[in-house]
């Protein structure tokens, strides 16, 4: 059974600071990994992916892959209220193209 | 690029209705798309996935009689809750895969928000 851990939150920072924001994964046969960004009552939205390890970074944001340790995590800096959402991980093995999401982060950015 | 559009974007039917749902690749052609169910403050439930010119493969607990899907071409898939219940108010979410493109990504619909009276 492949499973997707995430912390369920509310994660709380103020605005402006660095959001961090955790996921491990079971499978490690796992390839790819996303983050989508869920607002409340709308469909998910393609933040990053990032296959290999180390660090790829977007803008203010910033994915970190370590397979050994079976982690990704996403940073947000410079965290704005209108990055409130829920953040969800995703997970791909190989020879799918199914994902297995994390039951997602609620992330909450204090003005 | 890599739009994917959903319709209705609500619906509200009586209990027993059938309810169609059509998900559209509006700048690509995706031979597989996904359907998912998500209840309130949960997170996404896989359905099924669609693949263009095969029958459907449904996860275990998905009934497949009461969720038929059709994925009639490159760009279109449609699922249709038959004899809908209460219990099937939803927000149903389809995504589409980008074939060949990076790592295959999954691009998500907006989203059918289904009450059922």
């Amino acid at each position: 059974q492949k499973e997707v851990e995430q912390n369920s939150g509310p994660l709380s920072v103020p605005e402006g600071a660095i959001a961090s924001l955790n996921c491990t994964y079971s499978d490690r046969g796992s390839q790819s990994f996303f983050w989508y960004r869920q607002y409340s009552g709308k469909s998910p939205e393609l933040i990053m992916f990032i296959y290999s390890n180390g660090d790829k970074e977007d803008g203010r944001f910033t994915a970190q892959l370590n397979k050994a340790s079976q982690y990704v995590s996403l940073l947000i800096r410079d965290s704005q209220p209108s990055d409130s959402a829920t953040y969800l991980c995703a997970v791909k093995g190989a020879g799918s193209y199914q994902l297995t999401f994390g039951k997602g982060t609620k992330l909450s950015v204090i003005p | 690029g890599a739009v994917v559009s959903q319709h209705p974007s609500r619906v509200i039917c009586k209990s027993g209705t059938s309810v169609k749902i059509e998900c559209r690749s509006l700048d690509f052609q995706a031979t597989t798309m996904f359907w998912y169910r998500q209840f309130p403050k949960q997170s996404l439930m896989l359905m099924a996935t669609s693949n263009e010119g095969s029958k459907a493969t449904y996860e275990q607990g998905v009934e497949k009689d009461k969720f038929l899907i059709n994925h009639a071409s490159l760009t279109l898939s449609t699922l249709t809750v038959t004899s809908a219940h209460p219990e099937d108010s939803s927000f149903y979410i389809c995504s589409a895969v980008l074939a060949g493109g990076p790592r295959e990504t999954q691009y998500f619909g907006p989203g059918t928000r289904l009450l059922v009276l």
